[in-house]
């Protein structure tokens, strides 16, 4: 089935220093959308993107849908130790009608 | 305007026992997406309703069901229980399939 492949699957960093994490399918999304989630938390919806090659910002952080549609970029610039988090891809699937999420990327930043 | 809320926050079944969960969506939002989070791992899909009827469901056995009501609210109803049904069951809502989906804070199930 449909299924969307995160990495890097964990990442240290040091404060100050920029993130990127992709998103990768074998299918094509319509919608890509990227969550963080705090432990035992819900997920927060950080951006959306609807069209490819669309590029959005939501302060420091800037996410790009893939012009294949089948990808999808995330970057974090300027690290704080509140991006310590799990960042979730998420996006629902056409013909398996399933709003499926990635595996998740956990982000650790070091101060 | 209030968010996603579920109710309740902890539960804590014995094994063999049924357990409720209880979802209201954003006002205006009619799909209602339910979600397993065991500890530390991803988020799997387990129902998707809308405007009252079931659209899909994971690769969930049969005792994992649920409905959704006139008020687009959703309860999700997990029946003889077990061990490994022990997790985080997130609910979301949106105003359409294809548009963003915002999740409530989760029931912590707790089967013992």
């Amino acid at each position: 089935g449909q299924q969307l492949n995160q990495s890097p699957q964990s990442m240290f960093i040091q404060e100050g220093e920029d993130v990127s994490m992709n998103c990768t399918s074998s299918s094509i999304f319509n919608t890509w959308l990227w969550y963080k989630q705090d432990p035992g938390e819900g997920p927060v919806l950080l951006i959306a993107l609807y069209k490819a090659g669309e590029l959005t910002s939501n302060g420091r952080l800037t996410a790009q849908f893939g012009i294949t549609r089948k990808d999808s970029f995330l970057n974090i610039s300027a690290s704080i130790p509140s991006d310590v988090g799990i960042y979730f891809c998420a996006g629902p699937t056409s013909g398996t009608y399933k709003y499926i999420f990635g595996t998740g990327t956990r982000l650790k930043v070091l101060a | 305007e209030a968010g996603v809320t579920q109710s309740p926050t902890h539960l804590i079944k014995t094994r063999g026992q049924q357990a409720t969960l209880r979802c209201s969506p954003i006002s205006g939002h009619t799909s209602v997406y339910w979600y397993q989070q065991a500890l530390g791992l991803g988020l799997q899909f387990l129902l998707w309703y809308d405007e009252g009827e079931e659209r899909n469901r994971g690769n969930f056995p049969p005792r994992f069901s649920g409905r959704q009501f006139p008020n687009y609210s959703s309860e999700l109803n997990v029946n003889a229980l077990e061990l490994e049904d022990s997790a985080l069951y997130l609910c979301a809502s949106s105003s359409d399939y294809y548009t963003e989906a915002f999740f409530g804070q989760g029931t912590r199930l707790t089967v013992v």
